[in-house]
């Protein structure tokens, strides 16, 4: 069964830790997201990439970067986390094209 | 830019009630449409999804309809089930592609009771 794979279903950090969230997927896309998911404001998308090494910032970039050295992986790091950033953060992979995305489970995050 | 607006509930109904969420949009060009679905704890699943004007999607007993005409993309199902209480999420993907990711609305919780 084809999926993606994000490395945590639950994080607690202290404000100001370098936090790291991964995502694996197996279906070889080249199209990689994160999105962070708020009551009342839905999906909002941090930062995608469609191919190695390659990224662009969504619509909340601010305070996170990424990296993907890999076709597979796709790292969300934020610098310094602070409480604004407890969020249950999903990781999306898909091809070219509109064919839809294929989700993580999610990541809840929780900054205190 | 791109948008989605859907109803946000709760939408509570019983069980075998007819359901209807509705979704409308804002996008430049021709955007595909999608309803994903996120069960209680887990991630967003695709539900359905059309390509172009006049497109049914169709899955597990639900339908949307892409309307141009009125930038619609309405999800209902004839009977609902306890198991189809979830979040529902309306989404478009733009002209390009894809590749700068999908548009949300804000999500609708369906609550069905027995």
């Amino acid at each position: 069964d084809v999926k993606v794979t994000q490395s945590s279903r639950y994080l607690v950090k202290r404000t100001g830790e370098k936090v790291f969230l991964e995502c694996v997927q197996d279906m070889d896309h080249e199209n990689m997201f994160w999105y962070r998911q708020d009551p009342g404001l839905g999906l909002r998308l941090i930062y995608f990439s469609y191919d190695v090494k390659m990224k662009e910032k969504g619509d909340i970039p601010e305070g996170y970067s990424v990296s993907r050295e890999k076709k597979e992986r796709f790292s969300l790091i934020l610098e310094s986390a602070s409480t604004n950033q407890t969020s249950m953060y999903l990781c999306a992979s898909s091809f070219p094209g509109r064919n839809g995305y294929t989700f993580g489970s999610g990541t809840r995050l929780t900054v205190v | 830019g791109d948008s989605v607006t859907q109803m946000e509930g709760p939408v509570t109904l019983s069980e075998e009630a007819f359901l209807t969420i509705n979704c409308t949009y804002t996008a430049t060009g021709y955007p595909s449409l999608f309803w994903y679905v996120q069960y209680p704890g887990e991630g967003l699943q695709l539900l359905l999804k059309a390509t172009k004007a006049d497109d049914k999607g169709s899955n597990k007993g639900f339908e949307a309809t892409y309307r141009k005409e009125t930038t619609s993309f309405h999800l209902e199902k004839g009977s609902v089930q306890v198991s189809d209480s979830a979040v529902y999420f309306c989404a478009l993907s733009g002209s390009g592609g894809g590749a700068d990711g999908l548009t949300f609305g804000k999500g609708t919780h369906l609550i069905i009771q027995p």
